[in-house]
């Protein structure tokens, strides 16, 4: 089955402990994004990749950061979480570009205290 | 720069009745417009988008959007709405600038009530 999937779906964590969201595709998909979903805000863009290596910043990029060292992984780090880090997270990949439909994963919900 | 808005938080119909979730868009240029839903509990999920052509745009689950260049508007719509529609809705605009990315509206929650 296509799919994106990611883990945790649920975490609460404490202030400034490294964590890692896996994020994994199974569609051979090039684009790959993280979005955060924030209540009146809709979902807005964190990072970015265009392919293997190729990754950029979206517009809420400050306190992540991501790697794409394989195509069908793209895993969101928060290195020193904050409490308005706290969010709903979806991953999301496309064949060749964000025109082209997007799959989301299920999300993850995150709690930093 | 692009923007999108979703001018209501809550659209609320009866089952059966015709249904309407509104987007008003700016953008320079042509626009690429995207509808996304959002089931509760669940990722979002493509309904349909317009690029070029027909104004009228046939996507997934019956759903239909029209695009008015005039009003500058993409309103998604349903003849007959359903209870299980009752979701979370975005709009999206591809940003012309740089990667195309989709800039998202802040959504609007349909409630289909029986």
């Amino acid at each position: 089955e296509a799919q994106v999937t990611q883990n945790p779906r649920y975490l609460i964590t404490v202030t400034g402990k490294k964590l890692t969201v896996t994020c994994s595709q199974n569609m051979n998909h090039e684009y790959m994004s993280w979005y955060r979903q924030d209540p009146g805000l809709g979902l807005r863009q964190i990072y970015y990749s265009m392919n293997v290596e190729v990754t950029d910043k979206g517009d809420v990029p400050e306190g992540y950061k991501v790697s794409r060292k394989e195509k069908r992984n793209f895993p969101l780090i928060l290195e020193s979480p904050s409490p308005n880090q706290t969010s709903l997270y979806f991953c999301a990949s496309s064949l060749y570009s964000f025109d082209n439909e997007q799959f989301f994963g299920p999300g993850t919900r995150l709690t930093v205290l | 720069a692009q923007s999108v808005a979703q001018p209501e938080d809550q659209v609320n119909v009866a089952e059966g009745n015709p249904l309407t979730v509104k987007c008003t868009y700016s953008v320079s240029g042509n626009p690429y417009l995207f509808w996304y839903v959002q089931y509760p509990n669940r990722g979002l999920q493509f309904l349909l988008k317009y690029i070029t052509g027909d104004n009228l745009v046939k996507g997934s689950y019956g759903f239909e959007a029209e695009f008015n260049k005039s009003q500058t508007s993409f309103h998604l719509k349903k003849p007959s709405a359903l209870v299980s529609d009752s979701a979370l809705y975005f709009c999206a605009v591809r940003d012309i600038g740089g990667t195309g990315k989709l800039i998202f509206g802040q959504g609007t929650t349909l409630q289909v009530k029986p």
